[in-house]
């Protein structure tokens, strides 16, 4: 089965601040989403890459995949208070996550 | 956008009794949607594939005969938890993917808001 692993597990950065989190997978990505959760909430859907070396853009999120398809990067630019929650991968086939990273933004 | 609904988004039931949420794709159709159950502080662990008229595909681990799933029309799947114990008690949270060629919606998977269960 796929596995996905997301680094770092948590972070807290100031607000103003630019940061990257990872995600990596153990098998080549036909499908990678970022999706942000606050916990008992429901998914937000951020972004769906699909082709190596592939980079898409939303407002002050940017997410990449490499070109082998196995890794991704989500990178927050200015990171504000509203970014903070819980930024989860997912695989295609079916969807599988991996566990998360908790994002705190402090004003 | 598309929107995924869940009903109920809290319930509370006795231990021993089964508990239906559903879910539904407004705005477009799903003939597959899948079952999510998260722990606190967890991510979402996969419990099943829904598939439109057919059984569900479940994951290991899962008992199917306790988490029954129906999947009647491209528009519903039903997620019954059966004889509830308090250990049962979770947050669950359907997705649906819109068929390809049937929508605008493309190739992106949309989530409901998610339902709580609390079973005393």
């Amino acid at each position: 089965s796929q596995e996905l692993e997301q680094s770092p597990q948590s972070l807290i950065v100031q607000e103003g601040k630019n940061l990257t989190i990872n995600c990596t997978s153990s098998k080549t990505l036909y499908g990678l989403y970022w999706y942000k959760q606050k916990y008992g909430e429901g998914l937000i859907f951020l972004m769906m890459l699909q082709k190596g070396g592939e980079e898409k853009s939303h407002e002050k999120i940017t997410a990449k995949l490499d070109e082998k398809k196995q890794q991704s990067s989500l990178h927050i630019t200015a990171s504000q208070p509203s970014h903070a929650g819980i930024y989860l991968c997912g695989a295609e086939g079916p969807l599988t996550f991996g566990k998360g990273i908790t994002l705190s933004v402090r004003p | 956008g598309a929107v995924v609904s869940q009903h109920p988004s809290r319930v509370i039931c006795k231990s021993g009794t089964s508990v239906k949420i559903e879910c539904r794709s407004l705005d477009f159709q799903a003939t597959t949607m899948f079952w999510y159950r998260q722990f606190p502080k967890q991510s979402l662990m996969l419990m099943a594939t829904s598939n439109e008229g057919s059984k569900a595909t479940y994951e290991q681990g899962v008992e199917k005969d306790k988490f029954l799933i129906n999947h009647a029309s491209l528009t519903l799947s039903t997620l019954t938890v059966t004889s509830a114990h308090p250990e049962d008690s979770s947050f669950y949270i359907c997705s649906a993917r819109p068929d390809r060629d049937r929508g605008p919606f493309g190739n992106t998977i949309y989530f409901g808001e998610g339902s709580w269960l609390t079973v005393v």
